[in-house]
């Protein structure tokens, strides 16, 4: 399956800041997608990034706060806007290869927390 | 997508084999199972998935009952490498367009 890397890996910010972040795949997928993990819980689904198009944003979701960029099949970046403590989290990367069985994989993820 | 039910916490003997429960009685016929696992501070880690036979590859294997309404991750020989929290998903076969959506899983504790 393909491996995918995110920048940085975790970043202190202060409120009111903008952090963006990388996802950079090692072969080309089909779907990019981005999550949120909220400390000490499951993964939500933010949007699915969409290749020289506006992103598919989930419920609770807008673009103003999550502008989603994906030039490629490879690359895509999640911008995380005006920042306050409650967007203190972890932001992972995924896609898909469209293959035999459509695993979906994951990159390590960027932690991130605001002061 | 089905929803899927998971017991919040297993604990495990190390060397023993881990059995991880996951109830879907609203699957539908053309969705999958799959298997996710995560552990601290990575990613979620593809593990294995099925539609109605059971599945065994070089991590686990998969029973799911014969009508499909609950299944069993199966861990034979747990190791502390293992604690983890493991996610049951149910979701349609497709193209890969629809992603994953994530449950609160099971979080196995591996112990000496």
């Amino acid at each position: 399956s393909a491996v995918i890397s995110q920048k940085p890996s975790r970043d202190i910010c202060q409120r009111g800041t903008s952090l963006t972040i990388q996802c950079q795949v090692d072969s080309q997928v089909t779907m990019m997608f981005w999550y949120r993990q909220q400390p000490g819980q499951s993964l939500t689904l933010i949007a699915t990034a969409n290749q020289g198009s506006e992103a598919t944003y989930e419920s609770g979701f807008v673009i103003d706060k999550f502008p989603i960029s994906r030039p490629n099949l490879t690359f895509s970046t999640l911008t995380v806007s005006n920042m306050s403590p409650e967007d203190s989290s972890i932001y992972l990367c995924s896609g898909t290869s469209g293959g035999s069985y459509n695993e979906q994989f994951f990159g390590p993820g960027t932690r991130l927390t605001v002061l | 997508d089905a929803k899927t039910t998971q017991p919040p916490s297993m604990d495990c003997a190390e060397g023993r084999a881990a059995n991880l429960p996951c109830n879907h009685s609203t699957i539908s016929g053309n969705e999958y199972v799959y298997w996710y696992r995560q552990i601290h501070s990575q990613g979620p880690q593809y593990i294995i998935h099925g539609l109605k036979n059971n599945e065994t590859n070089e991590m686990a294997s998969l029973i799911i009952t014969e009508d499909r309404k609950s299944s069993t991750l199966i861990l034979p020989h747990a190791t502390l490498r293992d604690t983890a929290v493991y996610y049951c998903i149910v979701r349609v076969y497709s193209s890969g367009n629809t992603p994953l959506v994530f449950g609160k899983g099971t979080r196995l504790s591996v112990i000496a």
